[in-house]
């Protein structure tokens, strides 16, 4: 069975430039939740959808950041515009509709110069 | 304030040297405490969730074990396979979906 899948893997970008990171859920899965991932703070949830609705989103860091889930396969994670200190790895991750338990993606490492 | 602290923050075992990593946790309502091990550019892989107190699970040379206060993940004669980062999570009642992580521990297990 295929797993999260994320695009693109890595992103190199210059500081002002939109960003754009998505992400693919387990097929069957009802929750998608988008994670920051950084040495200073470790692993942080950003936003999280149940049903393709926003449930929690006090850990977006600030307007810069939206995010989407225009259907039950498919969110993006936009930033624009990006600075440097956005540079981290961006996971995604989705959870079944009987379980507690979240699957992780591969993960976008951005480098935002 | 919800918060999970695990310690030590490295550990460097000999194979076959048994250890415990610990997870210690403050939050409103414990829902679910969960263990999952990350590779060096992979995303978190799950391994355990523990519901209440005196629970235990196992997968091969880990275990995990729960109280009111923090988890234990005993790792038994470890490989060298073993080693990479385990990372312990909380999800508080009331807030499903919400997983607040520690910063980790990073295992190395040489042979």
């Amino acid at each position: 069975d295929a797993g999260v899948i994320q695009s693109p893997r890595h992103e190199v970008t210059e500081m002002g430039q939109e960003v754009t990171l998505r992400c693919k859920p387990i097929s069957g899965h009802n929750s998608l939740f988008w994670y920051r991932q950084t040495m200073m703070r470790g692993l942080e949830l950003l936003i999280y959808f149940n049903n393709n609705v926003p449930i929690d989103d006090s850990g977006m860091p600030e307007d810069r950041f939206s995010a989407k889930m225009p259907n039950a396969s498919f969110s993006t994670l936009k930033i624009q515009p990006s600075e440097p200190r956005d540079s981290a790895v961006y996971f995604c991750a989705s959870g079944g509709v009987y379980t507690d338990t979240q699957y992780f993606g591969p993960g976008t490492r951005l480098t935002v110069l | 304030e919800d918060q999970v602290t695990q310690s030590p923050e490295a550990l460097r075992l000999q194979e076959g040297e048994s250890s415990s990593l610990n997870c210690s946790y403050t939050v409103s309502g414990l829902r679910g405490l969960f263990w999952y091990r990350q590779d060096p550019g992979k995303g978190p892989e799950f391994l355990f969730t523990l519901y209440s107190a005196g629970e235990e699970k196992e997968k091969e040379r880990l275990k995990a074990t729960l109280t009111k206060k923090e988890s234990f993940l005993h790792i038994t004669a470890p490989k060298p396979e073993d080693s990479a980062t385990y990372l312990c999570a909380v999800q508080a009642m009331g807030n499903t979906g919400k997983l607040i992580f520690g910063q980790g521990t990073t295992l190395q297990v040489k042979p």
